[in-house]
Order: structure tokens, then sequence, then C-alpha cells
């Protein structure tokens, strides 16, 4: 599986869109990106994921470039409770692991 | 639906002791998974079953076994607890369609091997 960048971490105001960029420069046909965030030390909670069109559903969006060397999620109104540690990873098609980096802490300020 | 439910939530052992941790889920996946999650640090798979009846190794498997007992439940045992082992330990599920790799979290069961 390709391995992937994040900022270790990031603020962001209330009510502002967070934008959390990832970088997977060696990212194959075939994986896809994945994005999951642990609040605090909850078990990690599934966002969204795409493949190489950008993907919106009710938490975020993820745009992919057309490369698909980079990717942002996209909180477009975040909230105090979207604090948290982000992680954004490739998974190959069939494969039976998501390997969990380090993430992105977002903290975000009232 | 309870989704994932891992029990205990909290444990002391000491070194030496043995403890099996159990995992359970309600949601009819096929595929069940065992992280551990050490301070600042992200997931590493230990193992997991991709189906009743089959398990594999993950990332760090060593000092540990598991049993998948059927479609709902998959126990991680720890036979001699050390304290490299003290970690907070997450049970996960998924469908898994092969494309697809929403997998769902429990609450996390946290170890101390003192």
């Amino acid at each position: 599986d390709a391995k992937t960048t994040q900022p270790p971490s990031m603020d962001c105001a209330e009510g502002r869109a967070a934008n959390l960029p990832c970088n997977h420069s060696t990212i194959s046909g075939n994986e896809y990106v994945y994005w999951y965030r642990q609040i605090h030390s909850q078990g990690p909670q599934y966002i969204i994921h795409g493949l190489k069109n950008n993907e919106t559903n009710e938490m975020a969006s993820l745009i992919i470039t057309e490369d698909r060397k980079s990717s942002t999620l996209i909180l477009p109104h975040a909230t105090l409770r979207d604090t948290a540690v982000y992680y954004c990873i490739v998974r190959q098609t069939g494969a039976n692991n998501l390997f969990f980096g380090t993430g992105t802490r977002l903290t975000v300020i009232p | 639906n309870a989704g994932v439910t891992q029990t205990p939530k909290f444990q002391v052992l000491k070194t030496g002791q043995s403890m099996t941790l159990q995992c359970a889920q309600d949601m009819n996946h096929n595929s069940m998974y065992w992280y551990r999650q050490d301070p600042g640090m992200g997931l590493r798979l230990i193992y997991y079953s991709a189906s009743e009846g089959t398990t594999d190794k993950g990332e760090v498997p060593n000092g540990y076994n598991v049993s998948r007992l059927n479609k709902r439940e998959f126990s991680l045992r720890l036979e001699s607890a050390a304290p490299s082992q003290t970690s907070v330990y997450f049970c996960a599920s998924s469908v898994y369609r092969g494309d697809t790799g929403e997998l769902f979290f429990g609450e996390g069961s946290r170890l101390t091997v003192l």
C-alpha cells in the first residue's frame, strides 16, 4: 500500500471550512483513498473514500487531484466536535488491512 | 444496534498473566480485525479474519493468538502478557466487498501490563 504524508497538526476556526491535505505520491491505479477520524481516545470513525472522482457525503467532501498524488478532506463548517485526529489512508482493492499513520490533529477553535 | 462491542474496557495484568479480549458485532459483517494503538501512534493490525473460519496475521502478531468463534465473535488472547503489550486494543468489523473498506470500530480496551 502506498504511504501517505499529512501535517501533524492544524487549527481551524469554528464555523469555517477545515481543509486537511494528504500526499500520496506513490499511489497506484487500484488504490482507494480513505479518511477516518479518531475523537479523543474513541475508536476511529469512517468519513469518506474515493478512487478518482471527488466525493461528498453528509460529513465531508473529498477532493482528489487529477494525477491522484494528493487529496484534501473538507469539513465545510467545522464545529468543536470535529476536533480529532484525521487519518488519510490508501488501500489496495481487495486488501484486508488499513495502514494508519499518525494523522493530522485538527483543533477547532471557538 | 450495538455495533461492535468489546470487553473488558479496562484491564490491569501482571507480567506473565494471560487474558482474552472479547469482541462481538451485530452487523452481520464477514470480516473482523484486532488493532493496537500505542500512545501518540497510529493503529497497527495484529490479526484479522476475512471470513468465518479463517484468520491471518497482520503487522504485529507476536505474543497474540486469535479465535473466530463464529460470524459474530472474534477474540484476542495474550498467553503471557509483557509490559510491551500495554496498549489500547481496538476491534473492528467490515462487510468487505473487495473494493470498500469501511471499518466499524469498537470503543477500545485499555490494557496495562505491570
